[in-house]
């Protein structure tokens, strides 16, 4: 399986620009994904193809890389993008990183 | 407006068996590939289940292969997962998902499953 690696929390405060990387065990070409995920909720769509913005998401959010390394850019944070913030590829079946959460400082 | 809404889920023993159903409504079900993804209490995701537009091809994740079964009624719009040999490991909540290319672009509120004695 392609293992996916994220860093476990980062602290911020809104206004600020924070980048979330993810890692992978081999190569996932740009099928990289990233999804938000709030407390008690299902996760949403943000990124789709490493840096293609989901439907309604705000430009805040915005994604880069290929081959096996990937950052997720908010710019600037809101209070409301308080969440945990997962990375998913889906060019060797299908894995997802551990998640990043995201919290106040 | 695209919906995903699961059932089926609570409390089961280990060794028996639950179905988990998935209502869509909002797009034309028999277009797209579905998945299971489930998400243990305080962990992350782990795909579970595949299966195409026409049910003609499904793919698992190892853990399950033999014990889980992935289906879809096109006629109803519905999506299902018959879980059997249920083992403690499978707790989790269970989210139905639809797939646009290569990427899950709508997942249901999800549906817990508790496999204890």
């Amino acid at each position: 399986d392609t293992v996916l690696t994220q860093s476990p929390a980062l602290a911020v405060s809104p206004g600020e620009r924070v980048t979330i990387s993810c890692r992978a065990s081999e190569s996932v070409s740009t099928l990289m994904h990233w999804y938000q995920q709030k407390p008690g909720q299902q996760p949403k769509l943000l990124i789709y193809k490493a840096s293609n913005l989901a439907s309604g998401v705000p430009a805040r959010f915005s994604g880069s890389g290929s081959g096996t390394d990937f950052t997720f850019t908010i710019d600037p944070v809101e209070a409301d993008d308080i969440a945990t913030y997962y990375c998913h590829q889906s060019w060797n079946s299908w894995t997802f990183g551990g998640g990043t959460k995201l919290e106040l400082k | 407006e695209v919906q995903l809404v699961e059932s089926g889920g609570g409390l089961v023993q280990p060794g028996r068996s639950l179905k988990l159903s998935c209502a869509a409504s909002g797009f034309t079900f028999s277009n797209y590939y579905m998945a299971w993804v489930r998400q243990a209490p305080t962990k992350g995701l782990e795909w579970v289940a595949s299966i195409t537009n026409s049910g003609g091809s499904t793919y698992y994740r190892d853990s399950v292969k033999g014990r889980f079964t992935i289906s879809r009624d096109n006629a109803k719009s519905t999506l299902y997962l018959q879980m059997d040999s249920l083992r403690s490991e499978d707790t989790a909540t269970y989210y139905c998902t639809r797939r646009r290319s290569s990427y899950i672009d709508y997942w249901g509120q999800g549906v817990m499953v508790t496999v204890s004695s």
